[in-house]
């Protein structure tokens, strides 16, 4: 069993939608980060979150600690967002990784 | 600041052959990071580093090595390198103090992609 688990797997969207992509966790953290990765391979950092809610732009992310979820969200989403969105957790020195949701906008 | 640097970002090795791939960061972050990315898998961490001279082992350490001589440079080894090994390797880094509970992001290199015949 994964400790991070991701939902879906694939997503198709027409420019514009709202889109959340899901990651449920079984482990105690101390931060859980979204990651995006490009086509090209490269791994940037989206958020860092340890409680409540972050928002940059039109990324916003949520965790509930006690259910061990959290949510990205897109608002008003673009043909650049595409990319796979990965969910990561933290439990102290390691790193757990979900396998991505690959995101496709379509214009 | 050139952030994560990984060379080479490409490599094919014989099965048996040996290599080492090179990371730098120019942050001053205290831990770094190896990971190999399968297809259709999610990222496993190989090994990690909390600072120069310690290191520790990841959830998949078997055929590698790992040295931190530096704050800036985590070089991953492979011995005897096999097939399974073919993958994408990322390092990163980030800074934690745990004292604190300070910790923040990590930070990427581009990835080597290295492919074991």
């Amino acid at each position: 069993k994964n400790e991070v688990e991701q939902s879906p797997q694939n997503l198709t969207a027409q420019e514009g939608e709202f889109i959340t992509i899901n990651c449920s966790y079984s482990v105690g953290i101390s931060a859980l980060h979204w990651l995006q990765q490009h086509p090209g391979g490269g791994i940037v950092s989206l958020f860092m979150l340890s409680s409540g809610k972050k928002k940059h732009g039109r990324l916003i992310a949520t965790i509930n600690i006690q259910e061990k979820h959290s949510s990205l969200h897109i608002t008003a989403s673009h043909p650049r967002d595409s990319a796979v969105y990965i969910c990561a957790v933290n439990t102290g020195n390691q790193f757990y990784f979900g396998t991505g949701t690959s995101l496709t906008v379509i214009p | 600041n050139a952030g994560v640097t990984q060379t080479p970002k490409f490599r094919i090795l014989k099965i048996g052959q040996s290599m080492t791939l090179q990371c730098t960061q120019d942050m001053n972050h205290n831990y770094m990071y190896w990971y190999r990315q399968d297809p259709g898998m999610g990222l496993k961490l190989i090994y990690y580093s909390v600072g120069a001279g310690i290191t520790d082992k990841g959830e998949v350490p078997n055929g590698y090595n790992v040295s931190r001589s530096t704050t800036e440079d985590f070089p991953l080894r492979l011995e005897l390198a096999a097939p399974s090994q073919t993958s994408v390797y990322f390092c990163a880094s980030s800074y934690f103090m745990s004292l604190a509970g300070v910790y923040n992001e990590q930070f990427f290199g581009p990835g080597t992609r290295l492919t074991v015949l």
